[in-house]
């Protein structure tokens, strides 16, 4: 079966530090990878998405980057976090992009990131 | 564009009450819908999805119709538990697209 890593669970960082989160995925080959963001008391942002090793699509402008360095890792990055990048980090795959809407998404544990 | 709108919370009932979550949704073409459960401090888990008109997506008690003439997907529970606590989040995916779009989410407590 499949399963989805995050890590940290928690992180509390300073304005300016900077940041690297990290998703794997385990028992699938190819699976899709998407980062979402959900704010304090509202619905979830994607920020990420990236079909294959190497190739990131953003959905949203900001300060925040993601690289695919192997087929199942994800990671996000910042040079200088923000206070506005506070937040709850969902990390989640769905199985190869085959143009149908029955693909299903499935989400991690998720990271909450405090910026003082 | 794509949006989902969920009633706000928060929902509380009492144990064993019937539970009704509102969910519409404006999107192109046929997009398939899904329902997300977020129990405390954890990431979401698929409940229930369903992928095309008058279909009707069930999972631990939960169910949700595909109404294409009304653009809903209203989650239902017969008889709540105290378990069941936890935000709920209604979700699209729109034909050809790969990013799911979701409500704000409403949190439901359920009291013994």
């Amino acid at each position: 079966s499949q399963t989805i890593h995050q890590w940290p669970a928690t992180l509390v960082q300073p304005v300016g530090s900077p940041l690297s989160l990290e998703c794997t995925v385990e028992g699938t080959s190819n699976p899709n990878l998407y980062w979402y963001r959900q704010a304090a008391g509202r619905g979830l942002q994607l920020l990420f998405y990236s079909v294959g090793i190497g190739q990131i699509s953003s959905e949203v402008p900001q300060n925040l980057s993601a690289s695919r360095p192997q087929d199942r890792q994800f990671i996000l990055s910042s040079k200088k976090l923000l206070l506005s990048d506070s937040g709850f980090y969902l990390c989640a795959w769905s199985p190869t992009w085959t143009g149908g809407g029955t693909d299903t998404q499935y989400f991690g544990p998720g990271t909450r990131l405090t910026v003082l | 564009g794509d949006s989902v709108t969920q009633m706000e919370g928060p929902v509380t009932l009492s144990e064993e009450a019937f539970l009704t979550i509102n969910c519409t949704y404006t999107a192109t073409g046929y997009p398939s819908l899904f329902w997300y459960v977020q129990y405390p401090g954890e990431g979401l888990q698929l409940l229930l999805k369903a992928t095309k008109a008058d279909d009707k997506g069930s999972n631990k008690g939960f169910e949700a119709t595909y109404r294409k003439e009304t653009t809903s997907f209203h989650l239902e529970k017969g008889s709540v538990q105290v378990s069941d606590s936890a935000v709920y989040f209604c979700a699209l995916r729109a034909t050809g697209r790969r990013a799911l779009t979701f409500g704000s989410g409403t949190r439901l407590q359920v009291q013994p």
